[in-house]
This record gives structure tokens, sequence and C-alpha cells, in this order.
């Protein structure tokens, strides 16, 4: 069955320090995979898509995550996060209608 | 542009209360869903739609209904709340193939949320 994981459930970063959300799936063939950030009280928000092509996406608000098949993972990353960056980081897998989600990082952001 | 519209953003119900959570796109979307929240919890998802008149259920359908007589709404009903339905509730919508001639690619469009309390 497909799956996704995000093996930390929350994260501390100094502000201005590099940043990198683990994420790992199972999935049988080319997944079309996600990275969505949720804030305190509010929706979720798109910040990538991988589909094909280029395994480095860029996504919104300075994130890139990579895919790589070999490790079955698809890490978001920023090289210096800002304290609006704290927030809620889900990563996802396509699969028939629907979407397979991680259970979720929390990002921590220390002044 | 409004997109996913949910409604209401909050409400407290008493234990067997019922309730519709209501929920419509403007982007004629045929994919519609419903996810909850539970704090500390990714998403879960209750129910989901294909097109109207098309529903089925999700991991976590019972204490659920929902119904898809039009592209743009999908309502989610609560018949007998309870506590465990304490919960924040998703409605999020994405596109099938056929728009601009892309695959469906799975992206999806949420609404901002319904907090739900059950007491």
């Amino acid at each position: 069955a497909q799956s996704v994981t995000q093996p930390d459930i929350h994260i501390t970063v100094s502000e201005g320090a590099s940043l990198e959300l683990r994420c790992n799936y199972s999935y049988g063939a080319t997944p079309y995979l996600f990275w969505y950030v949720q804030s305190p009280g509010q929706g979720l928000q798109l910040l990538l898509k991988y589909f094909s092509g280029d395994t480095l996406v860029q996504g919104i608000k300075g994130f890139e995550a990579e895919f790589k098949r070999s490790q079955s993972s698809f890490n978001l990353r920023k090289p210096s996060v800002h304290w609006s960056d704290a927030a809620e980081y889900f990563c996802a897998v396509k699969s028939n209608y629907q979407l397979i989600w991680g259970a979720g990082t929390k990002l921590i952001i220390k002044p | 542009n409004a997109g996913v519209t949910q409604t209401p953003k909050f409400r407290i119900l008493k234990i067997g209360q019922s309730m519709t959570l209501q929920c419509t796109q403007d982007m004629n979307h045929n994919y519609m869903y419903w996810y909850r929240q539970d704090p500390g919890m990714g998403l879960k998802l209750i129910y989901y739609s294909v097109g109207a008149g098309i529903t089925d259920k999700g991991e976590v359908p019972n204490g659920y209904n929902v119904s898809r007589s039009t592209t743009e709404d999908f309502p989610l009903r609560l018949e007998l709340a309870a506590p465990s339905q304490t919960s924040v509730y998703f409605c999020a919508s994405s596109s099938p193939s056929g728009t601009s001639g892309r695959r469906n690619t799975g992206e999806l469009f949420f609404g901002e949320g319904s907090r739900l309390t059950v007491l």
C-alpha cells in the first residue's frame, strides 16, 4: 500500500539557518509528489510539486525539493529560514483520486 | 478569486445534534474532498467525489454523510454529533484531465477550514 513517512514530528532551527525536512514515500509507479504548508489556524497551501523531469523543483517562498527515486525521498529544503516559515509542513503522494499524506513536521524557529 | 469556500468557520454542537458543513468551489473542479484534522495529526479523508452524483467513502466515513448534486457544492452532514467528531474539517477540490489538456496531477486546493467542537 502507498504510504508517506515524515520521520520528524518537529524540528527547531535558528532564524537564518538552513532547513531540510524529510519525506519518504512508498509507491509502485512514478509518483506525483507534493509539499504543503499550514500556518497556525490556516488552511493548506501548496509549496511545490513534482510530476516528472528535473528532479530539483522550485516552489514558493524560497523552498525547493529534490526527488530521489533510489531513496524514495522528496526532501524539502530552504537555505535560510525566516520567522514567518514557522508552520506545519506536509508531504503527500498522489494515489488514484486521492493524496496520501504524511503526518506532518512542525517547524519551530528560534530567534 | 474565491476558490474553495467553507462555512461555518466555527461551530459548537451538543452531543446528538446534527449539522451540515457547506463547501463550494468556483473553479469548475470535478473532484472534491472532505478531510478532518485532529490536533497534532495529519489529514484523514472522510469522503470524496469525482463528479456530480458520485461520492465514495474515504478512510474515516463513519458518522458522516455527503451529497454532490452540483459540480460546485459538496456538503458534509453530521447526523448525530459525538465528541469524537471534534476536529477541524477541510474541504478541497482538484481538477481532472481535460483542463487545458493536462493530466490530473492531484494538486488540491483547500478551503480555510471549519473548526467543530462537540460538547
